[in-house]
């Protein structure tokens, strides 16, 4: 079956501006991820989605970072006003159910470059 | 701050030689332990999930151990090839998401 998606795959953008990524999970996955992985930086959590429960939004960097699930299913990452340290491949994840013992599937990821 | 290590950083190998690299994390309040491969230009691709002390896994070359009580798990490849190289990433759950490490680099020369 599909797999999970983003999109754009690649994005250059100017500081200043605002960007938004998004994330298609697997079909029925009631969980989902955004984390992203700066230069020489491991994997970052950001936000993470679980059904109808309020989003998890601890791991987000700033209040420039949003991000919001439309009918339990696709996932848009916003941030504004971009900054030069906001380049990085933004990934997205879904899973069953808990994320402890099922398995995270990931998206292609998003590049980011903020010029 | 939660700190789950991994290491070495980078390895350089020759096709046919085994190796293996460590995850650090810690040893209590232990639920899961997640290993991905993640290879250039793609998406992580999950190995693993971990959950028992003393759990073994295996997935044809690759094989993972973990001890919960001292906060390790070592992930061994017997006879790797050209296609094992990726990054090798662990991910420790903790409250409800996973803490990534930074990840080892596995090169494997033909």
């Amino acid at each position: 079956g599909a797999g999970v998606s983003q999109s754009p795959s690649n994005k250059v953008t100017e500081k200043g501006k605002d960007v938004e990524l998004r994330c298609d999970p697997i079909s029925g996955h009631t969980a989902l991820y955004w984390y992203r992985q700066s230069l020489g930086q491991g994997l970052e959590f950001l936000i993470y989605f679980q059904g109808n429960s309020a989003p998890d939004k601890s791991g987000l960097p700033s209040d420039r970072f949003s991000a919001e699930r439309t009918g339990g299913s696709v996932s848009t990452l916003t941030i504004q006003r971009t900054q030069q340290e906001d380049s990085a491949v933004y990934l997205c994840a879904s899973s069953l159910t808990r994320p402890a013992t099922d398995t995270q599937y990931f998206g292609p990821g998003t590049r980011l470059t903020v010029l | 701050i939660l700190n789950v290590e991994q290491s070495p950083q980078s390895l350089h190998v020759q096709e046919g030689d085994s190796t293996n690299f460590t995850c650090s994390f810690p040893s209590s309040n232990f639920y899961a332990l997640h290993w991905y491969r993640w290879e250039t230009a793609k998406s992580p691709e999950a190995l693993f999930v971990m959950t028992l002390n003393g759990d073994e896994k295996k997935k044809g070359r690759i094989s993972a151990t973990l001890n919960t009580k001292e906060g390790y798990s070592y992930l061994y490849i017997k006879g790797s090839q050209p296609e094992d190289s990726a990054t090798y990433l662990c991910a420790f759950f903790y409250t409800d998401k996973l803490i990534f490490g930074t990840g080892t680099r596995l090169q494997v020369f033909p």
